[in-house]
């Protein structure tokens, strides 16, 4: 089947505009990831979603960061206010988590550059 | 949580085997062990991923002693398409809390 998918490739905004950037991820993955990584670094974790309880936001950085999850399968990460230093490659991943270990699944990224 | 730990930086040639280890000194009962590779401009991919003592695939082999504080990814006879970073990643899910640790990763330099 189909991979995690993510939309846009490439997002050129402006200071001071909102983004939403979309993950599609595999389908029955009941967990959905956010994660931002800077140009030569790690893996910054921003917000985990597991089936339906609340999910774990406790990596966003700012209020103007949201993300959101509908029906159990796609989600939106909404920057609002965008500044320079948001500029950074937005990875998705999903996961169907059991007993033990799990694999995550990444998709390509979304590459956004803040003017 | 576990912090994770790993080199930031290895140059092998091809042919050789590299090994690159991360140390977890606070390493919980439940949590797995997980290695990622990630290429530019591509998302992280799963290697291998290992509980406790050795675990191999056709990729790689993954050592991890019986305290569990550390482990070893081990890739046999390297090619240059190996070049890649190289993440470790600690932790495990629990409900909804998100309990993972990723290394800042290992970026792995092969050369002829």
């Amino acid at each position: 089947g189909a991979g995690v998918s993510q939309s846009p490739s490439n997002k050129v905004t402006e200071k001071g505009k909102d983004v939403e950037l979309r993950c599609d991820p595999i389908s029955g993955h009941t967990a959905l990831y956010w994660y931002r990584q800077s140009l030569g670094q790690g893996l910054e974790f921003l917000i985990y979603f597991q089936g339906n309880s609340a999910p774990d936001k406790s990596g966003l950085p700012s209020d103007r960061f949201s993300a959101e999850r509908t029906g159990g399968s796609v989600s939106t990460l909404t920057i609002q206010r965008t500044q320079q230093e948001d500029s950074a490659v937005y990875l998705c991943a999903s996961s169907s988590p059991g007993q033990g270990g799990e694999t995550q699944y990444f998709g390509p990224g979304t590459r956004l550059l803040v003017l | 949580l576990a912090k994770t730990t790993q080199p930031i930086s290895m140059d092998s040639y091809e042919g050789q085997e590299v090994n690159i280890t991360c140390s977890h000194n606070n390493i919980a009962t439940n949590d797995y062990i997980t290695w990622y590779q990630q290429f530019p401009s591509q998302g992280p991919r799963f290697i291998i991923q290992g509980y406790k003592t050795k675990v191999t695939n056709e990729v790689a082999s993954l050592f991890i002693p019986a305290d569990r504080k550390s482990s070893t990814l081990s890739l046999p006879r390297v090619s240059l398409s190996d070049t890649a970073v190289y993440y470790c990643l600690v932790g495990s899910l629990r409900d909804s809390n998100y309990q993972l640790i990723w290394g800042a990763g290992t970026k792995l330099i092969i050369k002829p």
